[in-house]
């Protein structure tokens, strides 16, 4: 079944605490994003990366980082988290100029 | 900063009834036009694509797009209450990425 899966789906931890949340997709394909979601904030994108060992800013990058080492795999870090990075966390991809797939989304919260 | 406008809401239908959703754009060079729906507290899903201006119909689903207004539209025939849900207007800006409207409530009355 094409899918992007992340894990954990749900993660409650505490700020300063390091985490990674992972994606993965199984369609090869080329572009990932992460998201998050806040209420009344829509979907905002946090790094995209459009191919292995290429990424890039979004529009809310600051305190998250990524790396793209392999085609499927799109880990998001958090090095140091903090209350405001709750949020619902979603991992998305796409070939080029085409709909982008989400995964199930990540449930953050940091006390 | 390109944007993509949509009513939030919530939009009341009674259940039978054509839903419309409406979304604008700002960015002339979007190509790729992509409606979403989400549940609350679910991922959102593709329900339709459109890259030429006109209609695309897809059973209950119909896409209208309007390069020259800067015009995407969702029409929902025969609306469920199944259908109540978040609907997202997504607009290819460039590459890859999509800028995302924040989104219209529809509520399905039976």
């Amino acid at each position: 079944e094409a899918q992007v899966t992340q894990n954990p789906r749900y993660l409650i931890t505490v700020t300063g605490k390091k985490l990674t949340v992972t994606c993965s997709q199984n369609m090869n394909h080329e572009y990932m994003s992460w998201y998050r979601q806040d209420p009344g904030l829509g979907l905002r994108q946090i790094y995209y990366s459009m191919n292995v060992e290429v990424t890039d800013k979004g529009d809310v990058p600051e305190g998250y980082k990524v790396s793209r080492k392999e085609k499927r795999n799109f880990p998001l870090i958090l090095e140091s988290p903090s209350p405001n990075q709750t949020s619902l966390y979603f991992c998305a991809s796409s070939n080029p100029g085409s709909a982008q797939y989400f995964g199930p989304g990540t449930r953050l919260t940091v006390l | 900063q390109k944007e993509v406008e949509q009513n939030s809401g919530p939009l009341s239908v009674p259940e039978g009834a054509i839903a419309s959703l409406n979304c604008t754009y700002s960015d002339r060079g979007s190509q790729s036009f992509f409606w979403y729906r989400q549940y609350s507290g679910k991922s959102p899903e593709l329900i339709m694509s459109i890259y030429s201006n006109g209609d695309k119909e897809d059973g209950r689903f119909t896409a209208q797009l309007n390069k020259a207004s800067q015009y995407v539209s969702l029409l929902i025939r025969d609306s469920q209450p199944s259908d109540s849900a978040t609907y997202l207007c997504a607009v290819n800006e460039y590459g890859n990425k999509l800028v995302f409207g924040a989104g219209t409530i529809l509520r399905v009355k039976s």
